[in-house]
């Protein structure tokens, strides 16, 4: 159980167009999911935090005009990257929470190359 | 801010032998200490995790212990294997009531386990 997924799992785009990218959990209810970038050999910094039906809260030094996340619903949040450039290349990977966890389910990534 | 430091960043040991990690954590109300194993181009997988009431869990190789006082925690692993090479990440959490909150990871360890 505690399935996370995400799509695409890999996309190129050209520099200045957006990106969307999903994170479904497939088994049970996400009351909170969360968005990190992950550069090549580096850890995993998080990006925002998202409630359904809210507001994400994003970290500090993340563009929210940027960096779009909606979480509509109990099971999909979606990150869209708008007007992506070079140095928006990055691992982008959700997890979902449940309520009464503590642990987070971490999706599978999506590597996005911007061209 | 909240910070997670992490030793060693890579780390070489003979199979069979132990391999050790520390971290240390700034936040004082930081209550959950996951670890995860990342394989290159994949998602964090939870190895272990354990929480502040507690001051070390074990579960067959791996053994994790808590110093809340010093704000430290360790990962160890007894009796490498081959298939324990990888990138072993430190996090700490503060979470609140029964639910996840953000997870902030250390900087990440590069184990090999040398044959």
């Amino acid at each position: 159980g505690a399935v996370v997924s995400q799509h695409p799992s890999w996309v190129i785009c050209k520099s200045g167009t957006s990106v969307k990218i999903e994170c479904r959990s497939l088994d049970f209810q996400a009351t909170t999911m969360f968005w990190y970038r992950q550069f090549p050999k580096q850890s995993l910094m998080l990006m925002a935090t998202s409630n359904e039906g809210s507001k994400a809260t994003y970290e500090q030094g993340v563009e929210k005009d940027k960096f779009l996340i909606n979480h509509a619903s109990l099971t999909l949040s979606t990150l869209t990257v708008t007007s992506a450039h070079p140095e928006d290349s990055s691992f982008y990977i959700c997890s979902a929470s449940m309520a009464g966890h503590y642990e987070q389910y971490f999706g599978p990534g999506t590597r996005l190359t911007v061209t | 801010g909240e910070n997670v430091e992490q030793h060693p960043s890579t780390l070489s040991v003979q199979e069979g032998d132990s391999a050790v990690i520390k971290c240390t954590y700034s936040d004082s109300a930081s209550n959950y200490f996951p670890w995860y194993k990342q394989e290159l181009g994949k998602r964090p997988q939870l190895i272990i995790d354990i929480r502040s009431n507690v001051g070390e869990k074990k579960d067959q190789r791996i053994a994790v212990t808590l110093n809340k006082t010093a704000k430290h925690f360790s990962l160890h692993i007894t009796e490498t294997q081959p298939e324990d090479s990888a990138v072993y990440f430190c996090a700490a959490s503060r979470a609140r009531g029964s639910s996840a909150s953000k997870i902030i990871f250390g900087s990440g360890t590069r184990l090999s386990i040398r044959p």
